[in-house]
């Protein structure tokens, strides 16, 4: 089955640092890869998306290219601030499932000033 | 700006209670979802919806039931609360499968 694998947190960073959090998946066929943002005491929100390979989803400085021969899904941004503090999940549709998305466990980030 | 709702956002109940989340969305969208969030964060699928009179159990085994009357409303009840039940419940929304997922703010749950 269809499955989502990202780097395990806490991450803590200094503001402007660089941020990556890995995402690698499994998915028979060609999902859709997504990133959502959960920030504290809220429900996620759609980061940003894309739905085939070497497409580039981007918002608000955050990065990530769906790259089918590493199977991978890397959030990026060059210069994180403190309100980006919040819980990350990487997510895929498609492939083996047809009725839902599949999320990684999701990854924390506090960024200090 | 995404509009779904889930009230109440939080509540504190005893043992044995019955309760009722509730959650509207006004975009007019049939998928519907329920998920469990527990405290490290992972989110476990509990409950979805097609659309009106359908709906299915997820991935996560949940003694929790749904009914799906009238599109825009996905209520999740729990007959008698335990403090296993404990956890924060999330609604979501889509226009179809493979969209984007709109998500509600969240109940937070706690049983005594």
């Amino acid at each position: 089955g269809d499955s989502v694998t990202q780097m395990e947190g806490p991450v803590t960073l200094s503001e402007e640092a660089f941020l990556t959090i890995n995402c690698t998946y499994t998915a028979t066929g060609y999902p859709s890869l997504f990133w959502y943002v959960q920030y504290p005491g809220e429900g996620l929100q759609l980061l940003l998306k894309a739905t085939k390979a070497d497409d580039k989803g981007s918002n608000k400085g955050f990065e990530a290219t769906y790259r089918k021969e590493t199977t991978s899904f890397h959030l990026e941004k060059g210069s994180v601030q403190v309100s980006d503090s919040a819980v990350y999940f990487c997510a895929l549709f498609g492939g083996g499932s047809n009725y839902k998305l599949t999320f990684g466990k999701g990854t924390l980030l506090t960024v200090n000033p | 700006e995404a509009d779904i709702y889930q009230t109440p956002r939080y509540l504190v109940i005893g043992t044995g209670k019955k309760i009722t989340l509730e959650c509207s969305q006004t975009m007019g969208h049939d998928k519907m979802y329920w998920y469990q969030q527990d405290p490290g964060m992972e989110l476990h699928l509990i409950h979805y919806s097609y659309g009106v009179n359908s709906t299915e159990k997820g991935d996560l085994s949940s003694e929790s039931t749904v009914s799906r009357i009238r599109t825009e409303h996905f209520p999740l009840t729990l007959e008698s609360a335990r403090p296993s039940h404990t956890s924060q419940y999330l609604c979501a929304s889509s226009e179809g499968y493979a969209d984007t997922q709109y998500f509600g703010p969240g109940t937070r749950l706690t049983v005594l």
